[in-house]
């Protein structure tokens, strides 16, 4: 089976320029995450869905960051302006979750998108 | 804020020996779970250990939880190389959809 699936997995870019990453879940998934991972924060979770709809953004850093999932098999993370306080590992993760069950399964995370803002 | 805290940040260990590593948290919880991370890499679910269960295992793997005094512990057994990775645990704010990651140990094993 085909895990979760980032692309691109490494992006170098000057500052203030628009920074797209994306995300394809695995097939079936209808919960999706996204995380970033610092040195010095660790594992921050910025928002995620619930069937395509952000359930909770609290995460998300300021206005220049923003979240899309249109469809169920297919995620957006962009960041615009670009700053070098972004660079980070971007990561997203799905589960499966059945309404009305325990939502607490285990999440399948992708590999990753390095970004560098210089 | 981190509500996992692990401990400790790095552990060094011979292969074969055993690796214990102690994470705490601060709030109520439905769940704990532990995920590992290899270099460059995802990070990988190992184990999920429920508020009313004590102790699990899988293979070398050994979960405790005690919510009384808020913290759980992963014991690997026979370590091996390829077990060289940082491990996190993750809990849920009781009722919250969503998972609080700590800071994560750095395990390695010396050949």
């Amino acid at each position: 089976d085909a895990g979760v699936i980032q692309s691109p997995r490494h992006e170098v870019t000057e500052m203030g320029q628009e920074v797209t990453l994306r995300c394809k879940p695995i097939s079936g998934h209808n919960s999706l995450f996204w995380y970033r991972q610092t040195m010095m924060r660790g594992l921050e979770l910025l928002i995620y869905f619930n069937n395509n709809v952000p359930i909770d953004d609290s995460g998300m850093p300021e206005d220049r960051f923003s979240a899309k999932m249109p469809n169920a098999s297919f995620s957006t993370l962009k960041i615009q302006p670009s700053e070098p306080r972004d660079s980070a590992v971007y990561f997203c993760a799905s589960l499966r979750w059945v309404v009305g069950t325990d939502f607490w399964q285990p999440q399948h995370f992708g590999d990753g998108t390095r970004l560098s803002i210089l | 804020s981190q509500q996992g805290e692990e401990d400790p940040q790095a552990l060094s260990i011979q292969e074969g020996e055993n690796a214990t590593m102690n994470c705490s948290y601060k709030t109520s919880i439905n769940n704990l779970q532990w995920y590992r991370q290899n270099s460059g890499r995802g990070l990988v679910h190992l184990i999920l250990i429920r508020s009313n269960e004590r102790e699990k295992h899988s293979g070398r793997l050994r979960v405790t939880l005690d919510t009384s005094k808020k913290s759980s512990s992963l014991l690997i057994t026979a370590s091996r190389a390829a077990d060289t990775a940082s491990y996190f645990c993750a809990t849920d704010d009781q009722g919250a959809q969503k998972l609080v990651f700590g800071q994560g140990t750095r395990l390695t094993i010396n050949p």
